[in-house]
């Protein structure tokens, strides 16, 4: 079962940075957070993964808090085609993903 | 980002019919594959997991003969929906690992079952 909580849908203006929280209280010690996100009728893209470090791609950042119950996928300017449903994964590493209900993302020109 | 294909993209199939769905990962050899489904409006469900060269382990509720999963090489896995019926009808997305961190996507199969 998913481990992760997350909010059903959020606006962004283009241009502004998207912050995507999302919870995972009952994460255990060896356990990585994924993100990966999903454009209707496709695969999900992977975006970025971390254990308890913030870290930061081409594509985002990811903030995790230090008790590491919950995290935060920010998109730093948000364009039309990052509309998207963002999935927040809790698994260990080489682990089968179990999805939650994701968040919808809907960027606003 | 590293490349996974399904091969067909979408199928139309009748009832009763038995369909068989690649996964390919194009430039990495993985040893574990997963096999998902996603009905319309809803998230993706873990159908099994594919290792290369033993059995598939499938998750609970799926029917492992109807929904037979083979993996035959580093780079190939095949799903095969036996005996279709339109509530099979569905979006089958399989994923390929590499290395230990990254899990990558196929693109999805939409399979219509009349």
């Amino acid at each position: 079962d998913a481990k992760t909580t997350q909010p059903t849908s959020m606006d962004c203006a283009e241009g502004r940075a998207a912050n995507l929280p999302c919870n995972h209280s009952t994460i255990s010690g060896n356990e990585y957070v994924y993100w990966y996100r999903q454009i209707h009728s496709q695969g999900p893209q992977y975006i970025i993964h971390g254990l308890k470090n913030n870290e930061t791609n081409e594509m985002a950042s990811l903030i995790i808090t230090e008790d590491r119950k919950s995290s935060t996928l920010i998109l730093p300017h948000a364009t039309l085609r990052d509309t998207a449903v963002y999935y927040c994964i809790v698994s260990l590493p080489g682990n089968q993903f179990y999805f939650g209900t994701g968040t919808s993302l809907t960027v606003i020109p | 980002g590293a490349v996974v294909s399904q091969h067909p993209s979408w199928v139309i199939c009748k009832s009763g019919t038995s369909v068989k769905i690649e996964c390919r990962s194009l430039d990495f050899q993985a040893t574990t594959m997963f096999w998902y489904r996603q009905f319309p409006k809803q998230s993706l469900m873990l159908m099994a997991t594919s290792n290369e060269g033993s059995k598939a382990t499938y998750e609970q509720g799926v029917e492992k003969d109807k929904f037979l999963i083979n993996h035959a090489s580093l780079t190939l896995s095949t799903l095969t929906v036996t005996s279709a019926h339109p509530e099979d009808s569905s979006f089958y997305i399989c994923s390929a690992q590499r290395g230990v961190y990254e899990q990558y996507f196929g693109p999805g199969t939409r399979l219509t079952v009349t």
